[in-house]
């Protein structure tokens, strides 16, 4: 079945540090999803991207969709200790109403002041 | 605008009890409805999903069931819980074509005696 690879699976940076993460898949989506979840929380849109090369941005964050469609990268720049939580990515694939959603298994951030 | 309930937000039950959580949505019609578990802060996995009312689709195979009696109500149900079903329960939605992003809810903390 379809397989994520997110990276890294945790990271600790200092306040003011930019940080990068991705995820790689085996198979073609045609959306991809970013998500941030604090603790007790469900997790929340941060950028969704539609097509490939797409580079979008939120405030600090930017997100592209890779031209080969297999992966997609988040870039937050000048962290701030709000920052900290787990960031998931997520792909969907064409096919079916059902919407399903194939997710990563996060990237912890904890962001040192 | 859309937003979507879940209750409660935390839960203690012994083994053996029965378990019924809810999920409403507001502010849209006819979406897809999704129930989530996610164990020890990371990773969720699907466990339901709904593309209208009284349609369940299950994907793993579990001691938990799924029913939709109205279109914007989604209840996750077990006769008799498990150990192994404690967790953190989400519920998401997303559009009725499926395409785009699930939104997902404040999630249940189940924790099971």
């Amino acid at each position: 079945g379809q397989q994520l690879n997110q990276s890294p699976q945790s990271m600790f940076i200092q306040e003011g540090e930019d940080v990068s993460m991705n995820c790689t898949s085996s198979s073609i989506f045609n959306t991809w999803l970013w998500y941030k979840q604090e603790p007790g929380e469900g997790p929340v849109l941060l950028i969704a991207l539609y097509k490939a090369g797409e580079l979008t941005s939120n405030g600090r964050l930017t997100a592209q969709f890779g031209i080969t469609r297999k992966d997609s990268f988040l870039n937050i720049s000048a962290s701030i200790p709000s920052d900290v939580g787990i960031y998931f990515c997520a792909g969907q694939a064409d096919g079916g109403s059902q919407g399903n959603l194939i997710f990563g298994k996060g990237t912890k951030l904890s962001v040192k002041p | 605008s859309q937003t979507i309930h879940q209750w409660p937000a935390t839960l203690v039950q012994p083994v053996g009890s029965p378990l019924s959580l809810e999920c409403t949505v507001e502010g849209t019609s006819n979406p897809n409805l999704y129930w989530y578990r996610q164990a020890a802060g990371r990773g969720l996995q699907l466990l339901f999903y709904s593309v209208g009312i009284g349609q369940i689709s299950s994907e793993v195979p579990q001691n938990l069931s799924a029913s939709r009696p109205q279109d914007r109500q989604f209840i996750l149900s077990s006769k008799k819980l498990l150990l192994s079903d404690s967790g953190f329960y989400l519920c998401a939605w997303s559009n009725q074509e499926g395409m785009g992003p699930q939104h997902f809810g404040d999630g249940t903390r189940l924790s099971i005696l």
